[in-house]
Parts: structure tokens; sequence; C-alpha cells
């Protein structure tokens, strides 16, 4: 079932912060973000799990509420290059199950 | 260390014609990916394979088939192209072995189909 992204799109200015949420309806296991310039291929940010383990980029944080099945990926002091489609992937259990991805939230950050 | 690397990077088909996908890793990942992407949509799987000898369908498998060669290739055949198959094409691998882990994709393959 494919997670659900919130807002769709959001235009900040340079040294703005934002925060992207991303829910469902299913118990989940591991939340993943990923981030896609325009023309290029998806990039891994971070990987929240179950229990608290996290990995992944040191400039942005993430949070994971495992009992609302929601997490929401922080965007502080924003720049320029944090422009891009941010992407929310959610596993419901582990094993080798795959990513299910959702719509994907379009940021813009202007000068 | 190339990745991830995709072939062809643009393509475009009649409909009717048939054609496939290449994908290659250098990781020594054992789970790979085929998703597309449409605007709004997000990415989509099409199939995937958790290992080498294995293959499954995703959530839009429909005139599609995939072959897993060996460890490092995985390929996405169109038998029958169709304008509805007009999209970007991406492949992606993963080692499945611990908990944590990231995907890594490959530059696309963006498909026209008239």
């Amino acid at each position: 079932q494919q997670p659900v992204q919130s807002p769709q799109a959001v235009i900040l200015r340079e040294g703005e912060d934002a925060v992207i949420n991303c829910s469902s309806s299913k118990a989940l296991y591991s939340v993943h973000w990923y981030r896609q310039k325009h023309g290029e291929a998806p990039v891994f940010l971070m990987i929240l799990l179950k229990g608290g383990e996290q990995k992944g980029h040191e400039k942005i944080s993430a949070s994971f509420n495992e009992k609302k099945q929601q997490s929401s990926l922080y965007l502080t002091a924003s720049q320029l290059s944090y422009s891009g489609t941010y992407f929310c992937g959610t596993e419901r259990w582990i094993g080798n199950t795959p990513l299910v991805f959702g719509k994907g939230t379009r940021l813009s950050v202007i000068a | 260390n190339a990745g991830v690397t995709q072939t062809p990077k643009f393509q475009v088909l009649k409909t009717g014609q048939s054609m496939t996908l290449q994908c290659a890793q250098d990781m020594n990942h054992n789970s790979m990916y085929w998703y597309r992407q449409d605007p709004g949509m997000g990415l989509r799987l099409i199939y995937y394979s958790a290992s080498e000898g294995t293959t499954d369908k995703g959530e839009v498998p429909n005139g599609y088939n995939v072959s897993r060669l060996n460890k490092r290739e995985f390929s996405l055949r169109l038998e029958s192209a169709a304008p509805s198959q007009t999209s970007v094409y991406f492949c992606a691998s993963s080692d499945r072995s611990g908990r944590a882990y990231e995907q890594y994709f490959g530059p696309g393959t963006r498909l026209t189909v008239t």
C-alpha cells in the first residue's frame, strides 16, 4: 500500500525550514527517504527503523513515529542544493520485500 | 566502481516493437529492481529479484518480462511496446544482508513509444 506524502509541493527561500511528512495506514518496519534532482536518479538520504535505529545524511534529520506509522523529514536552513523531489519508501516487515514509494514532494528553494 | 549502469539512456519505439533494457551493478548486491517513473506517480515497482535465480512481480508487471542473468545483471524486456509504456525506467540494487540498507539507482532510460 502506497504511503501518502504531504505536502505535494513546497517553495522555500534560502535559510527557511521545511517538514515533509510520510504516512501509512499499515504498521511499518522501516521508512526510507530519497531525493531526486531534476533529470537525475534518486539518491538515498536516510533510513529509520522500528526500534529507533537510523542511518543517513549528516545535515538532514528525520523522525519515525511507530505508533502513528508516520515519518517526517526535517530540512533546516535550506540551501539551493536542497531543491528536488523527495520520496519516502516504506517496508511493512523485515525481510526481502521491496520498498513501496510515495508519490513524492517537490521542494523548490529560491534565493 | 561504476555502481549501477543502464543502457540505453534514450530509446524511441513504435507501437508493437520489442526491446530489452539492460542493467548491471558492480557492488556485489543480491537484490535488484526495475521501476518506472511517470509524472505525479512516484516510483512504481515493475519486477524485482531478491537474489540470483529468483524474480517476482511488483506493482505494475503487465507488459514486461525480466531476466536475472547472473548476480550482476538484470534485464527488462518489453515484448510488444505500447504508448502507455512511455516512461523513465530506473534499475536499482541493494545489499539486503543487514537491517539498514540503501538502494542505489542507475541513471535511468527514457523510453518513448509512438
